[in-house]
Formats: structure tokens, sequence, C-alpha cells
């Protein structure tokens, strides 16, 4: 199946830092998201982006799909931004089911 | 904003017991999904669903695990004899599967096997 890989695993922040989440795939996609796992559990989705550039709030996520690989970047981050954030692909031509990544574990500091 | 519901969000039960774990998913999806995450781990794709039948399964799908809609709205998860190792979040997912496919998830059913 397809392999994605997630970096860094863990990423400690202070308050008001910018940081930069990367997802490497291994094949081709039709569909890439990007979530947001909070204490909680669920999982927040935060952006459909199998390529191109989006932004939201504080977050955008760009990706490259001919070089397989996506971005997620947090801008003045906040202690709410803490959680693990994941990357899941839907390879091109496959059944739609999503694979994920490790995920990110990202801690913001006061 | 139309949105996946699933109950229960936590559900305890002892090892060999039965559980169905319950899912709506948006009303004009055509695609459904069942997902796992253990504890500090990966989420991880179990069954897909679509037409009223099974259209792909992991290895991790066995015989202990069933999937139904059994009335146009919901869509369940089944597990007959449940394990230790079946302690797990799973999630509900589905997909209009029209010129997106993005996912929508649920919130998950939190499900402690002791």
């Amino acid at each position: 199946g397809i392999q994605v890989e997630q970096s860094p695993p863990d990423l400690i922040l202070q308050e008001g830092a910018n940081s930069t989440l990367r997802c490497n795939f291994s094949d081709s996609v039709n569909n890439l998201q990007w979530f947001h796992q909070n204490p909680w559990g669920q999982l927040i989705n935060l952006f459909y982006i199998p390529s191109g550039t989006k932004q939201n709030g504080r977050l955008s996520a760009t990706t490259v799909a001919t070089e397989r690989y996506s971005l997620l970047y947090i801008s003045s981050s906040q202690t709410t931004d803490s959680g693990v954030y994941f990357c899941a692909v839907v390879r091109l031509w496959n059944d739609y089911k999503l694979s994920f990544g490790a995920g990110t574990t990202v801690t913001v500091r006061a | 904003e139309p949105e996946v519901t699933q109950t229960p969000s936590h559900q305890v039960t002892q090892m060999g017991q039965e559980v169905i774990l319950r899912c709506v998913p948006i009303s004009n999806h055509l695609y459904f999904y069942w997902y796992r995450q253990i504890l500090g781990q990966k989420v991880e794709f179990l069954v897909s669903f679509y037409n009223n039948e099974i259209s792909e399964k992991s290895e991790i799908f066995d015989d202990q695990f069933s999937v139904e809609r059994p009335d146009g709205s919901n869509f369940t998860l089944k597990i007959r004899s449940t394990k230790l190792e079946d302690s797990a979040m799973y999630f509900c997912a589905s997909t209009p599967r029209t010129l997106t496919y993005e996912q929508y998830f649920g919130p998950g059913t939190r499900l402690t096997v002791t």
C-alpha cells in the first residue's frame, strides 16, 4: 500500500512561534487531508488539499502532488493548537480509503 | 453544516460480549467507512461500504466484525465477541463521492474492553 511519512514526530513550540509540518507520500494521490486530533480524541478536518495552497486563519497548507509532499503551516501558535496532526491520503485509482501517517505531536507552551 | 454523528461516545464492555457502534452519515453521502485508532497509534482503515455492500476491507476486519445499513440512515459496526485488543477509538466517515473525495469524520466512539 501507499506509505505516508510525517515529520517531525514531535514538535515543541513557544506560544507565538511559527512551524511547518511535512507529509511525504510514496505514490500518486487524488485526495489529501490534514486533521487535528484534539485532547478528546476527535479528528478535526483542517484541509482537503490534493493540490495547491489553502489558508484558514492562522493555518495554511500546500500540496505539491508531482513531488509527493504536503506542508502544513501554523503561524502565531496558541496553546489550543496543541495535539496530534495527521496527514492522510487516498492513492490514485484506489478504492478511496484514507491511509494515515503516524502524526506529528505538537505541544505549544505558554 | 451537516455532520457525521456517532453513538455512544464511550462504551465499556466485557471481553466476549457483542457491541454495536452506531453512526449516522451525512444524508446525501454514498460511501461509508469505519476506521479505528488504538491508543497512541495511527488511524487504520477497517472497511468501506457502498450500495449496501462492503467494497473493501482490511486484514483487521475479520469474521468478528460486520457492518450494516439497516434503515437508510444508520450505519453500524458490530463486533461479535470482543477481545481486549479491540479497545480503541472507532471513527465513522462518509463521502459524497462526486467531484470531491473529501471524507467527513464523526467524533468517534471510544470502546474499552475489560
